[in-house]
């Protein structure tokens, strides 16, 4: 399996101030993924990062309130900008593809973000 | 949209029984299918994954897929109380990992 670590794993922040969550992987991966989990619910995909290009946004989310960069095919950022108190959430990566010989998905520990 | 269907439960079963979890999908060209387990407060944890038709064994966990009936189960034998747990059930779209569909979840109690 793929070892992947999040920073910070968990936050306090203040309306309208901006936090970059990062995510490491110990190995090269083809597909890294940021989703949203609220409390009580299952996951909802951001976006997905690519190595080089702009991420793909989902339906709802958009580049200039979750930016994310992805510099190689081991790191990622993903940014909350201009934060409300409905952003609270814990954010995850993940990532995808052909891991150990094996084809599958795996999820970082997640970011608890509190927005105050 | 496509999407994946799971009972929310909670589903109760006593510790020893043989938990079943039941998960069906939209669309009919998915060809990947995964189990993830969430305890409270923390992330996913992959437990099973299956590809083609039938049943794959891991342990305690059984996974059955049928793709005409566009479903896929999990089956925990002998549950313990430590598998507690919301229990998601994801689809791939496609071959190449290009998005994943994520049903709601079950919550599993199992009492002692």
């Amino acid at each position: 399996s793929a070892v992947i670590s999040q920073k910070p794993s968990r936050d306090i922040c203040q309306r309208g101030t901006s936090l970059t969550i990062q995510c490491q992987v110990d190995s090269q991966v083809t597909m890294m993924f940021w989703y949203r989990q609220q409390p009580g619910q299952s996951l909802t995909l951001i976006a997905t990062a690519n190595q080089g290009s702009e991420a793909t946004y989902e339906s709802g989310f958009v580049i200039d309130k979750f930016p994310i960069s992805r510099p190689n095919l081991t790191f990622s950022t993903l940014t909350v900008s201009n934060m409300s108190p409905e952003d609270s959430s814990i954010y995850l990566c993940s990532v995808a593809g052909r891991l150990a010989d094996t084809d599958t998905q795996y999820f970082g520990p997640g970011t608890r973000l509190t927005v105050l | 949209q496509k999407e994946v269907e799971q009972n929310s439960g909670p589903l109760s079963v006593p510790e020893g029984a043989i938990a079943s979890l039941n998960c069906t999908y939209s669309d009919r060209g998915s060809q990947s299918f995964f189990w993830y387990r969430q305890y409270s407060g923390k992330s996913p944890e992959l437990i099973m994954f299956i590809y083609s038709n039938g049943d794959k064994e891991d342990g305690r966990f059984t996974a059955q897929l049928n793709k005409a009936s566009q479903y896929v189960s999990l089956l925990i034998r002998d549950s313990q109380p430590s598998d507690s747990a919301t229990y998601l059930c994801a689809v791939m779209e496609g071959y190449n990992f290009n998005k994943f569909y994520f049903g709601s979840g079950t919550k599993l109690n199992v009492k002692p």
